[in-house]
């Protein structure tokens, strides 16, 4: 069974500050990794994808890539309220196939 | 109308009841596919279809019956479903493109079953 795991949280952080989403994947073959951010009661949507190791960056999102470690993660600088969601990681294997597997989430709460 | 829509966005419906949910997206996508949410679990997908052809039924249940009669338009039909079956439904389409497959998401059918 492939799998996608997250801390599911809470991650509670000061508004300013640093937060750090971790992701582990079981399937080595996997070659896409997204990170999609969920508010309560709405649907995921896109932050950013990533598919080769070292880091990415977006504005104040920072994804990074570790196939070695089968390991992704999602930094957030100057964490604002606003920020506050549950992190969905994803992962794709990218062959051929349309299936992309979704972690749990991990809830964020920044604190102003 | 832009993205991915789904009606109804609630449902609240009896175990014996036949119900059907509909997702349409505006994004020029081959790809639709059915999640569902339940609380604190991962999304599960569901179905996958890819120019109209079903690619992925992840053992999904009889109960749950999907049609795609063309690369825009999504339905899952339901019928005698059981009250674990209670979730968040979700429509996504993608547009396969070398190494990425972002998801879109419609906002979701919220589904009640008494």
């Amino acid at each position: 069974q492939k799998e996608v795991e997250q801390n599911s949280g809470p991650l509670s952080v000061p508004e300013g500050a640093i937060a750090s989403l971790n992701c582990t994947y079981s399937d080595r073959g996997s070659q896409s990794f997204f990170w999609y951010r969920q508010y309560s009661g709405k649907s995921p949507e896109l932050i950013m994808f990533i598919y080769s190791n070292g880091d990415k960056e977006d504005g104040r999102f920072t994804a990074q890539l570790n196939k070695a470690s089968q390991y992704v993660s999602l930094l957030i600088r100057d964490s604002q309220p606003s920020d506050s969601a549950t992190y969905l990681c994803a992962v794709n294997a990218n062959t051929g196939g349309f299936k992309t597997i979704f972690g749990a989430g991990t809830r964020l709460f920044v604190k102003a | 109308e832009t993205g991915v829509t789904q009606t109804p966005r609630h449902l609240v419906m009896g175990m014996t009841n036949k119900k059907s949910l509909k997702c349409e997206q505006h994004l020029g996508h081959n790809a639709m596919y059915w999640y569902k949410q339940s609380a604190k679990k991962p999304l599960e997908l569901m179905f996958v279809y890819n120019f109209k052809e079903q690619t992925e039924n992840n053992s999904v249940p009889s109960r749950f019956s999907p049609e795609c009669p063309n690369s825009s338009h999504l339905f899952l039909h339901l019928h005698t479903l059981q009250p674990e079956d209670s979730a968040l439904y979700l429509c996504a389409s993608s547009q396969p493109s070398g190494s990425t497959d972002t998801q879109y998401f419609g906002p979701g059918t919220r589904l009640t079953v008494l």
